[in-house]
């Protein structure tokens, strides 16, 4: 069945350092991408998404590019911010079940100042 | 904005009790969708609908019913408590159209069952 993993978090970085959360996917077909985030105490946001292979998605000074030979997503910002302190979950659109979204586990950025 | 409430943050019930969770989308959204999330687990889709009266059994459906007579309330209902459904329960709505469309999500309720 379709699936999506995740690094494992915690993940504490300084400030303006590199981010890179992994993300690769299972899934029959070519399904749409996506990187949510959740701000402490908040539902989650949609940060980025991706809808064929190839395609990058950016907001907010991340990106993530769809590569299908890899299976991956994997999420990246240049330069992070104590703001960006959040859960990020990769998901897939799975198409049966009314377009039901798939979420990894789930990675925890803390940034520090 | 869109913007998807959840009636409550925080809940503490009882074992045995009867919860109610509501959720209100005050966008015309046609689809909603009930997720429980837990720790390593990330979101676990418990049950969906496409339109008023409509739902469908999502991964986790056991222990969960759900009521859909308005267009804009959804909501989520646990017969009989148990602790294992201690959570962050999480609801979602989204646009009509294609399945494309962005996923809206509220803030979520903490619920802890004793």
């Amino acid at each position: 069945g379709n699936s999506v993993t995740q690094m494992e978090g915690p993940v504490t970085l300084s400030e303006e350092a590199f981010l890179t959360i992994n993300c690769t996917y299972t899934a029959t077909g070519y399904p749409s991408l996506f990187w949510y985030v959740q701000y402490p105490g908040e539902g989650l946001q949609l940060l980025l998404k991706a809808t064929k292979a190839d395609d990058k998605g950016s907001n907010k000074g991340f990106e993530a590019t769809y590569r299908k030979e890899t299976t991956s997503f994997h999420l990246e910002k240049g330069s992070v911010q104590v703001s960006d302190s959040a859960v990020y979950f990769c998901a897939l659109l799975s198409y049966n079940q009314g377009g039901k979204l798939i979420f990894g586990q789930g990675t925890e950025l803390s940034v520090k100042p | 904005d869109v913007k998807v409430t959840q009636s409550s943050r925080y809940l503490v019930k009882r074992t045995g009790e009867k919860v109610f969770l509501e959720c209100v989308q005050d966008m015309d959204h046609e689809n909603m969708f009930w997720y429980r999330q837990d720790p390593g687990l990330g979101l676990r889709l418990i049950y969906f609908s496409y339109d008023v009266k409509m739902k469908e059994k999502g991964d986790i459906p056991e222990g969960y019913s759900v009521s859909r007579e308005k267009k804009e309330r959804f909501s989520l209902i646990l017969e009989s408590a148990s602790t294992n459904q201690t959570s962050m329960y999480l609801c979602a709505s989204r646009t009509p159209g294609t399945v494309y469309n962005e996923q809206f999500f509220g803030p979520g309720t903490r619920l802890t069952v004793l």
